[in-house]
């Protein structure tokens, strides 16, 4: 089952312009992470920020979590037709013998030239 | 090489034939997890090894799939009898030590398509 829940869906938006996308989830969490997957490719990860971090900056990007209403956003400044891809949330769920990542549905991104 | 690589690419395959995806970690990462991707979705967990033993396999949709890692690197995930409901990307990632604290690194995954 899935976890985290992304929105938009989908954005596009002009080069130049900032990009934010949320991401909600349900269960007490370890850490939280934002992963990038261009068409047909794996997912790379970007950022990861920690249930006791409320904020965190990676280059263009900045990530916030907000543990009390269990979600987290990500912003990509001065966006560029190259952060054209798919962004997803992945929640590390906290608890003994769990090990896995619950990943959202995503954010599709356009940014046109 | 320096990334997680899988192999084959593409695999075709018809319905009730069996099929085995391979997955080479980066060298030294004792975590190793498997994800199935349906399109247009987030990947979903399927089964998770340290080292060699194969710690959760919670996500495995049935008992048509089976995961190994025999000597703690390589890993197989395996699909018998394949149903067209097993069409998807199938995605292996791997992680250093402690992988509830540490980035997950993918490969390209395995786009499996059943006729």
């Amino acid at each position: 089952s899935q976890q985290g829940e992304e929105d938009p869906q989908a954005l596009s938006i002009q080069e130049g312009e900032n990009a934010t996308m949320n991401c909600s989830y349900k269960t007490s969490i370890n850490n939280l992470q934002w992963y990038r997957q261009n068409s047909g490719r794996g997912l790379v990860h970007l950022i990861l920020i920690r249930s006791n971090e409320r904020e965190k900056h990676s280059g263009r990007l900045r990530v916030t979590l907000d543990t009390s209403k269990k979600s987290s956003s990500l912003l990509i400044t001065a966006s560029r037709a190259a952060d054209t891809a798919s962004y997803f949330c992945a929640t590390a769920v906290s608890g003994a013998g769990s090990y896995q990542l619950i990943f959202g549905k995503g954010t599709k991104l356009s940014v046109i030239p | 090489g320096a990334g997680v690589s899988q192999s084959p690419r593409y695999k075709v395959a018809k319905r009730g034939q069996d099929v085995a995806l391979r997955c080479d970690p980066i060298s030294g990462h004792v975590s190793l997890f498997w994800y199935q991707q349906a399109l247009g979705q987030g990947p979903e967990f399927l089964t998770y090894f340290q080292n060699e033993a194969q710690l959760d396999k919670s996500g495995l949709p049935s008992d048509r799939f089976f995961a190994e890692r025999p000597e703690g690197s390589v890993s197989t995930l395996k699909i018998q009898r394949t149903q067209q409901e097993d069409s998807a990307v199938y995605l292996c990632a791997s992680s250093s030590d402690r992988p509830q604290y540490q980035p997950q690194h993918f490969g390209d995954g395995t786009r499996l398509s059943i006729l």
